[in-house]
This record gives structure tokens, C-alpha cells and sequence, in this order.
């Protein structure tokens, strides 16, 4: 079972909020991922990490934020949440190196929706 | 270019009977590992089994087999006795050595009825 943990799991905030979604692993893995995902479909990869002080943006533009201060966790930021983020949100983490069969665990996910 | 495909949004099958799951890639990386997740509607996503471009056995792991066809870049997911547990949306991802990030599929919705 995979040691990852997301919170909250179902948001409903309104628009211009700012919001904040935790995510934690305590398996000391160093690279973590969020992505967004809508009902259905496909994976959107938004940040990753591949350790502390370390984060990149992804394939999908987003108006959200990351920061990787300490390596078992992971925040994901919205300054000012609109309507068109709502969405779940999927935070995952792999070892950084090794064979390329390691596995990516996944959260439980954090459904947002703005109002 | 879409490096994985998997051309079946959705499948019906009927409970007890097998099911195929396709997903082909596109890769110039000789070193590279394909992955298949299940994600039930509660949205969690599940890991079911890996192979890697130099196994020279496809991989198996309880009712689920991969069908890998290296020359044709197909990494097919075999349900084997399909359980209304079964029913979720399953994705195909791959991992090439050269850039170390999952590329992932557009998923098939699987629906296995009674």
C-alpha cells in the first residue's frame, strides 16, 4: 500500500479564493508529480519535483504554484481559484533513480470545485 | 505526435469473460518500461503491472497479463475471468530511459456488466 497522502479530499471553495492542497509521502521518494485530471479523461502532468528546492512546470500550463521545501512534502498552491480549476487533483511520487520499472504511487486524489 | 494511444474510449464486457485492452507507443528509446493503472470512479489510481522493453517474458500479475509486442509497439492489457470489480477507467503509460517522466494514454473506460 502506497504512503501517500493528499488533503483535503473534496473541496468546494468560491472564486478568488486561495486554496491550498497538501501532499505528503513518507516513503523518501525524490520525485513527486501533480496533475490535474477531469472526470474521465486523460492525466494532465502540471509540476514535479525532483527533490528539496527543486520544481519544474509541466506539460500543461496552470496558474497554480508548488514549492518542495522539506522531501516528504509537496503543497500545491492556487492564489486566486476560478471556475475553471475545478478538477481532481492527483499528487504521485517515484524513486529518483533506479530501474525504469519503478513504480509511480499515487494519492487518493483531491477533487476541487470552485463556485 | 501522440506517443501512446489507446483507441477504445470504452468497452463493454460481459462478467466472467476476458478482456483485451489496447495501447500502443511510439518510442526511438531502446531502454523503456510500459505500465498499465486502474482507476476505479473514486479516482484513485492503481498500479497493475510493468514491462520492460528488454523482458523477454510478458509480464503477468494475477488476472492481468500483458500482451507485448515489441516489433509493433503494442502493450495490450489482458483481464483474464472479468469481475464487476473490474469496471474503471484503465490507462497505459511509458517511461523511457532517456527522459525519466511517465507519458500517459487517454484511458479506456471499461464497464463489465452482470
Amino acid at each position: 500500500e502506497a504512503d501517500i497522502y493528499q488533503t483535503p479530499r473534496y473541496l468546494v471553495i468560491g472564486t478568488g479564493k486561495k486554496i491550498t492542497l497538501e501532499c505528503s509521502q513518507t516513503m523518501g521518494h525524490d520525485k513527486m508529480y501533480w496533475y490535474q485530471q477531469d472526470p474521465g479523461m486523460e492525466l494532465h502532468l502540471i509540476h514535479y519535483s525532483y527533490g528539496v528546492n527543486s520544481t519544474e512546470k509541466g506539460d500543461l500550463s496552470s496558474e497554480s504554484t508548488v514549492s518542495r521545501i522539506r522531501t516528504e512534502h509537496f503543497p500545491l498552491t492556487l492564489e486566486s481559484a476560478r471556475p475553471s480549476h475545478t478538477s481532481q487533483y492527483l499528487c504521485a511520487s517515484t524513486d529518483r533513480q533506479g530501474a525504469l520499472g519503478n513504480t509511480i504511487y499515487f494519492g487518493e486524489g483531491s477533487w476541487l470545485t470552485v463556485v | 505526435a501522440q506517443k501512446i494511444t489507446q483507441t477504445q474510449p470504452g468497452m463493454f464486457v460481459q462478467e466472467k469473460e476476458a478482456v483485451t485492452l489496447d495501447c500502443t507507443y511510439d518510442t526511438s528509446d531502446p531502454s523503456y518500461g510500459l505500465f498499465w493503472y486502474k482507476q476505479p470512479s473514486s479516482g484513485e489510481m492503481i498500479f497493475l503491472i510493468y514491462q520492460g522493453s528488454y523482458d523477454q517474458q510478458n509480464a503477468t500479475e494475477g488476472r492481468y497479463s500483458l500482451n507485448f509486442q515489441k516489433a509493433r509497439k503494442s502493450a495490450n492489457l489482458v483481464i483474464s475471468a472479468s469481475q464487476l470489480g473490474d469496471s474503471a477507467m484503465y490507462f497505459c503509460a511509458m517511461r523511457e530511459r532517456s527522459n525519466y517522466q511517465l507519458i500517459w494514454g487517454a484511458g479506456t473506460k471499461l464497464i463489465i456488466k452482470p
